[in-house]
């Protein structure tokens, strides 16, 4: 597509819940990043994709979170066990490299969680 | 610790002026630093990036600057208008490479009429 698709848009859930965000990168973009946004702080990195490599998993929370991408294309976050501090909004980004830095991240619009 | 800072104090200017946004880091050595622009409800979107060799980097109105002995970057509007307003944010790759990039908090720039 044009851009990073993030779906939904917004999601309200119950605590103890599980949920899956998705994220379809731009076609081509072998690389592909999760971060979340808490309400006024920065972005904090979550996870990273980079074609047929082990993901970096290095900013994941903790266990109740994990991503997966599927034929380097699509990639679906969840968050299992819903916490409300796991409130937040979830951006997924792609690039394309080995093009290198110089075109950055394109992000999605985000995913807003609401855990009740 | 390892981090990045910017004013989280909203900046706010008059139409017009230039509005300069700072941008320090510690206990980085990156090899590149990028400056991304978001709106309220949206994703950040990508500006400019300027790399540990070069000084200076223009593209139309906006100027950024790199000092890695100071470990700080500088990013200028100018002629400054109300649609520039929204948070600016800079981010670095802390692996020098080009892996991740880290963000900091970013700085809300809001220019009046």
């Amino acid at each position: 597509g044009a851009g990073v698709s993030q779906s939904p848009s917004n999601k309200v859930t119950e605590k103890g819940k599980d949920v899956e965000l998705r994220c379809d990168p731009i076609s081509g973009h072998t690389a592909l990043y999760w971060y979340r946004q808490s309400l006024g702080q920065g972005l904090e990195f979550l996870i990273y994709f980079q074609g047929n490599s082990a993901p970096d998993k290095s900013g994941l929370p903790s266990d109740r979170f994990s991503a997966e991408r599927t034929g380097g294309s699509v990639s679906t976050l969840t968050i299992q066990r819903t916490q409300q501090e796991d409130s937040a909004v979830y951006l997924c980004a792609s690039s394309l490299t080995p093009g290198g830095p110089d075109y950055g991240y394109t992000f999605g619009s985000g995913t807003r969680l609401t855990v009740v | 610790s390892q981090k990045i800072e910017q004013n989280s104090e909203a900046l706010n200017i008059q139409e017009g002026k230039t509005a300069t946004l700072t941008c320090n880091y510690t206990n980085y050595s990156p090899a590149y630093l990028q400056w991304y622009r978001q709106d309220p409800g949206r994703g950040p979107v990508f500006l400019l990036l300027i790399r540990e060799n070069e000084k200076e980097k223009r593209k139309e109105r906006l100027k950024v600057t790199f000092d890695t002995t100071l470990k700080q970057s500088l990013f200028h509007i100018t002629a400054s208008q109300p649609a520039d307003s929204a948070t600016y944010l800079c981010a670095l790759d802390p692996s020098g490479g080009y892996n991740k990039l880290i963000f900091g908090a970013g700085t809300r720039l809001a220019v009046h009429p």
